[in-house]
């Protein structure tokens, strides 16, 4: 069955710079979210789309803003990264109950 | 968000059962009890989830207390493969877009 399909999987940046995260849900799945996980941490909510709407919103820093287009994939846009945005960032995506998380694209800011 | 309160971390052996407590003494009447668990490395994973009613499914059941102020996830039969963080959330009733709010969770590590 198709999977959340996040990429890169793999982002290494420079301070300052910026960062683009794509993410491509399950076919049919209304609702995309995005989570952000630093080391030894719990999944924290940034950001979420219903039918393309923005739906609700978590602790993003205005430095984030996300869309989602008209093929339902969504990008998490991050600009003038700081040390502390070094996480894995987690897509996921659902259509009820169930949230299907992608296997995330860790982001490592030097 | 009501808040969910679970151990940090448990034990088991192997091809024994598990039972993982949760206490949610501020549910409302709207909220449902999701399980999710995430294993080394990779996204969290959906376990289970459920009202009022003790639930089933291939991974675990859910054994939901009378007053719903806790609930305890059960695997039958714990496997390596089962060790993971397991998480303990409430969703309120709605469109089914909400957020997941995760807490700190139960680091499950099982013993061979």
């Amino acid at each position: 069955a198709a999977g959340v399909i996040q990429s890169p999987r793999h982002l290494i940046k420079e301070k300052r710079e910026t960062a683009t995260l794509k993410c491509y849900p399950i076919p049919r799945h209304d609702t995309v979210y995005w989570y952000q996980q630093g080391p030894g941490q719990d999944p924290q909510f940034l950001i979420s789309f219903y039918e393309k709407m923005q739906s609700d919103k978590g602790s993003i820093p205005d430095r984030f803003s996300a869309q989602q287009f008209s093929d339902y994939h969504s990008e998490l846009n991050m600009s003038s990264l700081e040390l502390g945005d070094s996480a894995l960032y987690f897509c996921a995506s659902s259509m009820g109950n169930e949230q299907f998380f992608g296997p995330g694209t860790r982001l490592t800011v030097l | 968000d009501a808040k969910t309160t679970q151990p940090n971390s448990m034990e088991s052996n192997e091809e024994e059962p598990v039972h993982l407590p949760c206490n949610h003494s501020t549910i409302s009447g709207t909220d449902y009890i999701h399980w999710y668990r995430q294993l080394p490395s990779q996204g969290p994973e959906y376990v289970i989830h459920g009202l009022t009613s003790n639930v089933n499914n291939r991974m675990a059941s859910l054994a939901i207390a009378e007053d719903r102020k806790s609930s305890t996830l059960i695997l039958h039969r714990a496997t390596l493969r089962d060790a993971a963080v397991y998480y303990c959330i409430l969703r309120s009733r709605g469109f089914g877009n909400e957020k997941l709010t995760f807490g700190t969770g139960t680091r499950l590590t099982i013993i061979p």
